[in-house]
């Protein structure tokens, strides 16, 4: 079956400029995660959304970050009047729920340069 | 706090050698799951191994295999027989439940980046 899916690849913006950057979970999972990779660093946790529950937006960065997840599948993070230091790969990743599945299944990443 | 610590930023090894990369935790939970990924240069996270922390078996998967001390807090990642194609960063993983029952959240290392040497 097709994996996570996230669009656009790659994404260059100017100073200022909001984006919006989407992820398409894989099919039935019900947990979905956003993370920040910075350049040669770790993934710094960004929100994640469970099912119907409240999402989990204790990573986000600052108020400029946003994100919601439609009918429990696709998700768009929205980063308004981006900085410089946004640039980062964004990564978003599904897990199939609260009856299993503990392993985290990865998109490709949108990769995101701020000019 | 979980904290997931990856002490070697980058290492080498021969093609067809065997090489360990280290990866230590601190937690106060019982239960947990850890995980190594494997991100290539083309970008894509892939899950390596995970083991459950309730199991005393050490998890295995074709050349790939950890050493999991659960008393250290300690979670290496054995490549047998390197391959090329194993150049990549690898990041340790640990999984904790969230405070709403049935979440969980992951804590990532900051990645060891490996390069086959042919």
């Amino acid at each position: 079956g097709a994996g996570v899916s996230q669009s656009p690849s790659n994404k260059v913006t100017e100073k200022g400029k909001d984006v919006e950057l989407r992820c398409d979970p894989i099919s039935g999972h019900t947990a979905l995660y956003w993370y920040r990779q910075s350049l040669g660093q770790g993934l710094e946790f960004l929100i994640y959304f469970q099912g119907n529950s409240a999402p989990d937006k204790s990573g986000l960065p600052s108020d400029r970050f946003s994100a919601e997840r439609t009918g429990g599948s696709v998700s768009t993070l929205t980063i308004q009047r981006t900085q410089q230091e946004d640039s980062a790969v964004y990564l978003c990743a599904s897990r199939p729920g609260l009856a299993g599945g503990e392993t985290q299944y990865f998109g490709p990443g949108t990769r995101l340069l701020v000019l | 706090a979980q904290t997931v610590t990856q002490s070697q930023p980058e290492m080498s090894v021969q093609e067809a050698e065997t090489v360990t990369l280290s990866c230590t935790y601190d937690t106060s939970e019982n239960n947990y799951y850890l995980f190594w990924y494997k991100q290539p240069p083309s970008r894509q996270m892939i899950l390596v191994i995970r083991q459950e922390a309730y199991k005393q078996q050490n998890a295995t998967e074709n050349r790939f295999s950890v050493n999991f001390q659960k008393a250290a807090k300690s979670f290496s990642l054995k490549i047998s027989d390197s391959q090329l194609g194993d150049t990549a960063m690898y990041f340790c993983a640990f999984m904790k439940r969230g405070t709403t029952s049935g979440t969980y959240k992951y804590i990532f290392g900051t990645g060891t980046r490996l390069k086959v040497l042919a």
